[in-house]
């Protein structure tokens, strides 16, 4: 079985640019979760896509955003970058009715 | 609210010497506990889960970790450590209900030497 992919792999970008994460989750997962892992701030979480909606989002800014798609793999969209956004952002996937979620290896954002 | 607090940012350790990794968290609520490890330029794999039951967990690789109601810790054990052991190990915790979003530690390195 297939788990959790993340592409790409590594994004430079450039202050004020967009960038554009995807994710694809486990076979029979409709829930995917993205959280930042900066340096000196940890594993943060960031969104929550449900069957195909957002269902919650951590504390962080309207420029984070994102969708789920009919297949449920998940894109989550940063606008106006900021050189503080250079993390490794991961997506993790979970059957609904279970608790355990899945790690992707990550997509590592680099702002210039 | 919840929090996670894992005491040491780094754990140096000879080969086959035994190691604990500490977490203590704060919740209003029940939990579940897990503890996810981390290669260097990965993603978090689980390494095991309390969600009830049986307090103390095992993992296939030789890991256990004891839920500690009173505590409100989770520590994690090896009685044997292997130079592949070398990671970086978090601790998280999920309510039972609502988001379930993951609130993590802050990492604890395990260095194991030759």
């Amino acid at each position: 079985e297939a788990g959790v992919t993340q592409s790409p792999t590594h994004l430079i970008k450039t202050r004020g640019q967009q960038a554009t994460l995807r994710c694809s989750p486990i076979s029979g997962h409709t829930s995917v979760y993205w959280y930042q892992q900066a340096l000196g701030l940890g594993l943060q979480f960031l969104l929550w896509y449900d069957e195909g909606e957002e269902r919650n989002r951590g504390n962080f800014p309207p420029r984070f955003s994102g969708r789920q798609f009919p297949n449920y793999s998940s894109e989550l969209n940063v606008n106006a970058l900021e050189l503080e956004d250079s993390a490794l952002y991961l997506c993790a996937s979970r059957v609904r009715s279970q608790e355990t979620q899945y790690f992707g290896p990550g997509t590592r954002l680099l702002v210039l | 609210a919840q929090s996670v607090t894992q005491l040491d940012s780094q754990v140096p350790v000879f080969e086959e010497a035994p190691v604990e990794l500490r977490c203590n968290y704060s919740s209003s609520v029940s939990v579940y506990l897990f503890w996810y490890v981390q290669y260097p330029n990965q993603g978090l794999q689980l390494l095991l889960k309390y969600l009830s039951g049986s307090t103390l967990v095992e993992s296939i690789n030789g890991f256990e970790a004891e839920f500690n109601k009173s505590q409100t810790s989770f520590h994690l054990r090896k009685p044997s450590v292997h130079i592949s052991d070398t990671a970086e190990y978090f601790c998280a915790v999920s309510g039972l209900t609502g988001r379930r979003a993951l609130t993590f530690g802050s990492g604890t390195r395990l260095q194991v030497q030759p």
